[in-house]
């Protein structure tokens, strides 16, 4: 069974980047699936931010695409998130997770996030 | 965007009882639609896809149904570890978004 662990600093500086890392075990990276970052405040509940496939093709939330990059390291078996010029809007507990495709009748085929992270807590300061 | 609406935002139910969750889609989204369950303190927890296919393991008082624009999950014989807040999903096309969340009390 795939785990999903996120890491990196608990506090980031209002117009900083925002850098986290989540490292996949139990699974290899370079499988046919998209791996994602989503965030979930108060505010504005689950967000999803955006998605990376192994040969590092992404896919972004508009809302969020002018400042986010997410990149992955096969070789480490994890992937990146660096949202830039943060706020206190950015402030958020953020999950890493698995995007499985899964067979589905009435579909051509559905992605679920089927596997998460614990989940890291980031906090903007000014 | 698509936009996901869940209703009601909370409800009270007891152990035994039968609770329905709705979700709607601001657009038809046909089956592409998923349930999670999230406990305090905990990520998310996959349940449902395509609208009706429960994910392995996922007890059997669970199930959804729907297409289109409407969607329902229903959870039969309410169990204790079933208070919980359930977020629908639509796979439909990027950006995927989630409702606003059910809180199960």
């Amino acid at each position: 069974q795939v785990q999903l662990q996120e890491s990196g600093p608990g506090l980031v500086k209002s117009s900083g980047t925002l850098s986290l890392t989540c490292a996949v075990s139990g699974g290899a990276i370079n499988s046919d699936n998209w791996w994602s970052w989503v965030r979930q405040s108060p505010g504005k509940g689950l967000e999803w931010i955006g998605e990376v496939f192994h040969f590092g093709n992404t896919n972004y939330n508009p809302s969020l695409k002018s400042r986010v990059s997410i990149s992955v390291d096969g070789s480490k078996n994890q992937f990146s998130l660096h949202l830039t010029s943060v706020t206190a809007a950015d402030s958020a507990l953020y999950y890493c997770a698995r995007s499985l495709a899964l067979a589905a009748p009435g579909t051509y085929g559905v992605r679920a996030f089927d596997s998460w992270g614990q989940g890291t807590l980031v906090t903007v300061s000014s | 965007d698509i936009q996901m609406t869940q209703s009601p935002s909370s409800l009270s139910a007891s152990v035994g009882d039968r609770v329905t969750i709705t979700c709607r889609a601001s657009q038809s989204i046909t089956k592409y639609l998923n349930w999670y369950q999230q406990k305090p303190g905990k990520a998310p927890e996959f349940l449902i896809y395509g609208a009706s296919n429960l994910q392995s393991g996922v007890p059997s008082r669970f199930s959804g149904s729907g297409s289109g624009t409407e969607f329902t999950l229903t959870i039969n014989n309410l169990h204790p570890e079933d208070f919980a807040t359930y977020y629908c999903q639509h796979c439909y096309r990027s950006p995927w978004t989630f409702g606003q969340g059910t809180r199960v009390e």
